[in-house]
């Protein structure tokens, strides 16, 4: 089975520009969960698309928002970006498993904010 | 608010030594699991464990599930500079609750 995937990889963008991020999860699995990695604060979750609707909201401002298509696939949108949104964006797919959601992390997009 | 506290932060030893790390919790969770992730990488999910006391082996690496599930560890046996990494654990609480709570992890370097 192939793995999640992300594109892009890499992306340089200036403060005040917009950012879409791609995510195909494994096949099969209808949950897809965004997550921001800093140093300073770790793996942050964003939000979780089940079956085309958001499920999970974390927290974080209105900017960074997502969407998921009828065949699983997700992207996420920064608008307005600033430095601090400089981070590795990881989307995880999942199936339910006993006890939780086991998730299969893609290999993320490194994002710099200049 | 769950929080997951990880100790150490950094752990730096020779090959061949013995190491644990631990994942703490005020919280009760469904699920734990522990993922490795390596630079510029997703986490790679190495193990779940959902039972309270549950212990999963793999080959050179113990898991372990807290009675009351709020808390775990990790031993490495006979570490090696492949085990090199930053290892996160996470707690999930199933359901329709789709995200993780991730500890901030454990730096681990193996030096040959």
């Amino acid at each position: 089975k192939a793995g999640v995937t992300q594109t892009p990889r890499y992306l340089i963008k200036t403060r005040g520009q917009q950012v879409t991020l791609s995510c195909s999860p494994i096949s099969g699995h209808r949950s897809v969960s965004w997550y921001q990695q800093t140093p300073g604060q770790g793996l942050q979750f964003l939000f979780e698309y089940f079956s085309e609707t958001q499920r999970n909201k974390g927290n974080f401002p209105g900017r960074f928002s997502g969407r998921q298509f009828s065949n699983s696939r997700s992207e996420m949108n920064v608008s307005t970006l600033e430095l601090g949104d400089s981070a590795l964006y990881l989307c995880a797919s999942s199936f339910p498993s006993l006890g939780g959601y086991e998730q299969y992390f893609g290999p993320g997009t490194r994002l710099t904010v200049t | 608010t769950q929080l997951l506290e990880q100790s150490p932060q950094f752990l730096s030893i020779q090959e061949g030594e013995n190491l644990t790390v631990y994942c703490n919790s005020s919280s009760v969770f469904s699920s734990l699991q522990w993922y490795r992730q390596e630079p510029g990488e997703g986490p790679v999910l190495l193990v779940t464990v959902v039972t309270g006391g549950e212990v999963k082996k793999l080959k050179r690496l113990t898991f372990q599930f807290g009675d009351a599930r709020k808390d775990s560890s990790l031993h490495i046996t006979a570490a090696q500079p492949g085990d090199t990494g930053l290892y996160l654990c996470a707690g999930g609480n199933g359901g329709s609750q789709g995200n993780l709570i991730f500890g901030k992890g454990t730096k681990l370097s193996v030096k040959p």
